[in-house]
């Protein structure tokens, strides 16, 4: 069965201390891994798109990596206003949906 | 740039009564949509998807139906609600196989 499930389901960090979110998938014929963030009461944010292994994606104080089974969103020097739950996601080949993981919700603390 | 409009934001509906959801896209054409109900702390749920005007998919089995009556155009409804409706509804488009972008969201409480 596909899925894609995430690690760990909560995580608090000081402001700056720096932390690696883990997206594990378990999907026949990867097309694509994405990931979003999203704040309380509001749709996710798009943030990153992924295609294959050993691609990176870099925006601000993020950076998403993709190996075959997995993928981390790296967050370096948080910020209190990182504080978000981030969603992964995967697709398959030829497949308009996306399969959704259950989240990370980081609490940035200052 | 593309928009997507979903609402109302909030809604409080009896156990039995009827619902629609509207979710309308600005800037693009012939869009993928999507409708997802995510449960709280939980990853968000496909119900529906659509890749042109009257073609809908169906996901999970439910007393919730889906329709695409223009375009851009992409309504949630229900005959009779259940408890069980109740939670975050989320539309999306996407330009063909590429990410999704998702509106606000309607928060459905049933009563």
């Amino acid at each position: 069965e596909d899925q894609v499930t995430q690690s760990p389901e909560a995580l608090r960090l000081q402001e700056g201390e720096s932390s690696s979110l883990n997206c594990s998938y378990t999907v026949s014929g990867l097309r694509g891994l994405f990931w979003y963030r999203q704040d309380p009461g509001k749709g996710p944010e798009f943030l990153f798109t992924l295609y294959s292994a050993g691609e990176e994606k870099e925006k601000e104080r993020l950076k998403a990596t993709l190996t075959k089974k997995e993928s981390f969103l790296h967050i370096t020097a948080p910020k209190p206003e990182d504080s978000a739950t981030y969603l992964c996601a995967s697709s398959m080949d030829s497949s308009y949906k996306l399969i959704f993981g259950s989240g990370t919700r980081l609490l940035v603390r200052p | 740039s593309q928009t997507i409009h979903q609402w109302p934001a909030t809604l409080v509906q009896p156990v039995g009564s009827p619902l629609s959801l509207e979710c309308t896209v600005e800037g693009t054409s012939n869009p993928n949509l999507y409708w997802y109900r995510q449960a709280a702390g939980r990853g968000l749920q496909l119900l529906f998807y659509s890749v042109g005007i009257g073609q809908i998919s169906s996901e999970v089995p439910q007393n919730l139906s889906a329709s695409r009556p223009q375009d851009r155009q992409f309504i949630l409804s229900s005959k009779k609600l259940l408890l069980s409706d109740s939670g975050f509804y989320l539309c999306a488009w996407s330009p063909g196989l590429g990410p999704l972008h998702f509106g606000n969201g309607t928060r459905l409480t049933v009563t």
